[in-house]
């Protein structure tokens, strides 16, 4: 099963402030097909998750341009670039290079 | 628009059955891969199980695995989970989701509780 490591587990930001999540796989995520599919969701306190990123760094239909996603291997980062209010919530990164699919464990991001 | 309502939940006694139902609308639901996905309170999300598109080819966690079944109706345009012999530790909030390799479009869940 390869583990998914997120640091840090929570990110207080100021409004308008770039923040930065890692996530880490215990093995490489590139696939025989060579793609690596590691994607980013948001879950905003009460609602469902959302997808922000595929495939390390390609935005989802409808997610604003502040949200990248880079890396390569192992090592994966998400980049808000100025965080607003609407970002307050928890990420997680998830694998499905192979089964089973896992998620790194989230990072709360909140407003200093 | 893509469109996924999950039904079925509720509150079920440890050892008993439930089946979960994933209604899917805005596409073309045979051609898709679909998972079930939980999210016990407070935690984070755990992937349960995955099933191909034609329903043939399917996955399960190992903390489900011989307990729950995943299918599908092309012709209803739905998705299932069968959950038997359910534990207390089961207790959580399954999404459904469309999947590519990614789980691009999200139910909006529904709560299992597992108690006596």
């Amino acid at each position: 099963e390869i583990v998914m490591t997120q640091t840090p587990l929570s990110s207080p930001v100021t409004l308008g402030q770039p923040a930065s999540i890692s996530c880490r796989s215990s093995q490489s995520l590139v696939h025989s097909d060579g793609n690596t599919y590691l994607s980013w969701l948001q879950q905003r306190p009460g609602q469902p998750p959302r997808l922000l990123i595929y495939k390390i760094s390609n935005r989802f239909s409808g997610v604003p341009d502040r949200f990248s996603g880079s890396g390569a291997g192992t090592d994966f980062t998400l980049t808000i670039s100025r965080v607003e209010a609407e970002d307050v919530g928890v990420y997680y990164c998830m694998q499905a290079t192979q089964f089973p699919l896992t998620f790194g464990g989230g990072t709360k991001v909140e407003i200093k | 628009e893509v469109q996924l309502l999950e039904s079925g939940g509720g509150f079920i006694q440890p050892g008993g059955s439930l089946r979960l139902s994933c209604a899917a609308s805005g596409f073309t639901f045979r051609n898709y891969a679909m998972n079930w996905v939980r999210q016990a309170p407070g935690k984070g999300l755990d992937w349960v199980s995955t099933l191909s598109s034609s329903g043939s080819a399917t996955y399960y966690a190992d903390s489900v695995k011989g307990r729950f079944t995943i299918s599908r109706d092309n012709s209803k345009n739905t998705l299932y989970l069968q959950m038997d012999s359910l534990r207390v530790d089961d207790t959580a909030i399954y999404y459904c989701t469309r999947y590519v390799r990614f789980n691009d479009y999200w139910g909006q869940g529904m709560l299992v509780t597992v108690s006596s």
